[in-house]
Formats: C-alpha cells, sequence, structure tokens
C-alpha cells in the first residue's frame, strides 16, 4: 500500500524557515517524480513544486522560486521541501504527492503551515 | 501559463441527478487533464486521468471527457458519498501543473 505520510509543519514568524519533510511506503521511490501541492485555508490546490525520480530536475511555482528548496532522498525514501523567507501567503496545508510530471496518484495527509507574527 | 476555468464553483443537485462540471483550459492542452475529488478535511484523490481515463477502483458513475480547451466531468447519478469539491488540473504545458478553481457539490 502506498502511503505518504508529511512532518514539519508549524508556527513561524514572517521571514523565517520551515524544512517539510515526506516519508514514502509501499513503493519504488526512486522510480517516481514528487510533487508538493499546498491549499490555504478555504481555497484551491497549488502546486508548489516537483522534482524528477533521480532529483536532477526540479521545478517551483513562481511564488516560491528562489525562497524554496525541493530535494528527496532516495535510499531513505523521504521527500523534503526547505522553506525559507516565508510570507503569511505562504500559509496552507501542504501535501506531499506522489507524481508531478503526469498526474497525482497518491497524497499525504498534510502538513500545516502558519506564517504568522 | 495555462489557466484553467472551471464552472461552476458550486451547485447543489438532488440525490440521483446527473451532475456535470466543465473546465476550459486557456489554450490547447490535448487530452492533459485531471479530475480530483476532494472531501471535507480530506486529500484530494484521482477519480480522472487523461480526461477520461477512470482511476482503478472508482466507480463507473464518474466519468470524463473532452481534449483540447473544453473538458466535461459527469457524475451521472449522485449519491450522498459524492459530496465534495472537484478540480480539473493540466499537465500539458509545465511547469506549473494547474488546478481549476474548483466545483463545490452539494446535495439540494
Amino acid at each position: 500500500e502506498v502511503q505518504l505520510v508529511e512532518s514539519g509543519g508549524g508556527l513561524v514568524q514572517p521571514g523565517g524557515s520551515l524544512r517539510l519533510s515526506c516519508a514514502a511506503s509501499g513503493f519504488t521511490f526512486s522510480d517516481f517524480h514528487m510533487s508538493w501541492v499546498r491549499q490555504a485555508p478555504g481555497k484551491g490546490l497549488e502546486w508548489v513544486a516537483k522534482i524528477k525520480g533521480d532529483g536532477s530536475e526540479k521545478y517551483y511555482v513562481d511564488s516560491v522560486r528562489g525562497r524554496f528548496t525541493i530535494s528527496r532522498d532516495n535510499a531513505e525514501k523521504s521527500l523534503y521541501l526547505q522553506m525559507n523567507s516565508l510570507r503569511a501567503e505562504d500559509t496552507a496545508l501542504y501535501y506531499c504527492a506522489r507524481g508531478g510530471k503526469f498526474r497525482f496518484d497518491h497524497w499525504g495527509q498534510g502538513a500545516l503551515v502558519t506564517v504568522s507574527s | 501559463d495555462i489557466q484553467m476555468t472551471q464552472s461552476p464553483s458550486s451547485l447543489s443537485a438532488s440525490l440521483g441527478d446527473r451532475v456535470t462540471i466543465t473546465c476550459q483550459a486557456s489554450q490547447d492542452i490535448r487530452n492533459h487533464l485531471n479530475w480530483y475529488q476532494q472531501k471535507s478535511g480530506k486529500a484530494p484523490k484521482l477519480l480522472i486521468y487523461d480526461a477520461s481515463n477512470l482511476e482503478t477502483g472508482v466507480p463507473s458513475r464518474f466519468s470524463g471527457s473532452g481534449s483540447g480547451t473544453d473538458f466535461t466531468f459527469t457524475i451521472s447519478s449522485l449519491q450522498p458519498e459524492d459530496i465534495a469539491t472537484y478540480y480539473c488540473q493540466q499537465y500539458d504545458n509545465l511547469p506549473p501543473l494547474t488546478f481549476g478553481g474548483g466545483t463545490k457539490v452539494e446535495i439540494k
């Protein structure tokens, strides 16, 4: 069974940093693109970043490029999102999702990030 | 960036009704469109991929059609468990992958 479990969310002040993690199991992690998708409170879905299976290619939505870094450790079957220079508008539930090349076929339960003073 | 315009933003229908949601892309995306269901407090779930293919395990009352810029998602007979928000998502020209704004489906 495919499982994705996020961790690392929390409350952070504007300008601060946070690192999200996603532990994957139940599939060959290195075979798949992985993505982060976020959802602001009461809003729709927004794709944030994706990384190729071997980590060689990374892409970001314009609003986070230069502030967020996606990475992965295939030996540990883990996906990460390093978030720096956080803003109030980054407040959201962050989902780890399998996919990013075509479709997102499995999702985690989400990690809540709140940016507030 | 490709913009995805979904309509309506919300709808109310009776149990057993046929429900239709549309998604329009700002440019030709061929059949590179997926549909997701998100129930309250839960993660999204993939229902339809490549515009018309039913994901494994998804009930056959759900269907999708379309290509180019205009797409349709249909629930043939609305059930209580279908109460959710539905999103379309394109993957033709990325990054970024983009989602529609969502359609909230409620029971009348």
